[in-house]
């Protein structure tokens, strides 16, 4: 089975902290992603990668950074922590596309609260 | 860009009841479809996908959905819920050669009592 894991379950920071979320997939999966889920608005998607050191922007960008140093790990980084970003975070992978399903593999997620 | 509208944000059925939830999107071009579900405190899963081919999919736990081009739908359904059918419900697509860029809907939660 695909193992997605994200390092935190629940993290509560205090705003203008500095924020890492790590997440680490097991598949040798090319392709990663960060989403943020809020109630009523679904996933919205803030970075995704394709490959090591290669990073595009998703969705909702601002305040965030990715990093892929590694292609089983990829790191979400809130330079500076807002209350407007308190929520949970997905981690998800998959293989490069045409070469798999389609499916999204996720982590169980990251609840972030900023005070 | 393409959107995905989830009719339903809350849903409370009794077992054995009939399910249907409702998902349209917009975009003009080929697209592949997807249902994932997130039962309370797990990750989330994928239920069904429909890529190509009859537009009725079938998925894991009595599960099926229905693609219809002309409505830009793809509607979830079950006969007959179970209490433990209880979770958030996704609705996804992905523009076909997007490289697994889903965009999702705003999710609908199912409360089905025992």
């Amino acid at each position: 089975d695909v193992k997605v894991t994200q390092s935190s379950r629940y993290l509560v920071k205090r705003t203008g902290e500095k924020v890492f979320l790590e997440c680490v997939q097991d598949m040798d999966h090319e392709n990663m992603f960060w989403y943020r889920q809020d109630p009523g608005l679904g996933l919205r998607l803030i970075y995704f990668s394709y490959d090591v050191k290669m990073k595009e922007k998703g969705d909702i960008p601002e305040g965030y950074s990715v990093s892929r140093e590694k292609k089983e790990r990829f790191s979400l980084i809130l330079e500076s922590a807002s209350t407007n970003q308190t929520s949970m975070y997905l981690c998800a992978s998959s293989p490069l596309a045409g070469a798999g399903t389609g499916e999204l593999f996720f982590g169980e997620g990251s609840r972030l609260t900023v005070l | 860009a393409q959107s995905v509208s989830q009719h339903n944000h809350h849903v409370i059925l009794s077992e054995a009841a009939s399910l249907e939830l409702g998902c349209n999107y917009s975009y003009g071009g080929t697209v592949n479809l997807f249902w994932y579900v997130q039962y309370p405190g797990q990750h989330l899963q994928l239920l069904l996908k429909y890529f190509s081919g009859d537009p009725l999919v079938k998925g894991i736990k009595g599960f099926e959905a229905e693609f219809i081009k002309s409505k830009f739908s793809f509607n979830l359904r079950k006969p007959s819920v179970q209490w433990s059918d209880t979770a958030e419900y996704f609705c996804a697509v992905e523009p076909d050669n997007a490289g697994n860029m889903l965009t999702f809907g705003g999710g609908t939660r199912l409360m089905v009592k025992p």
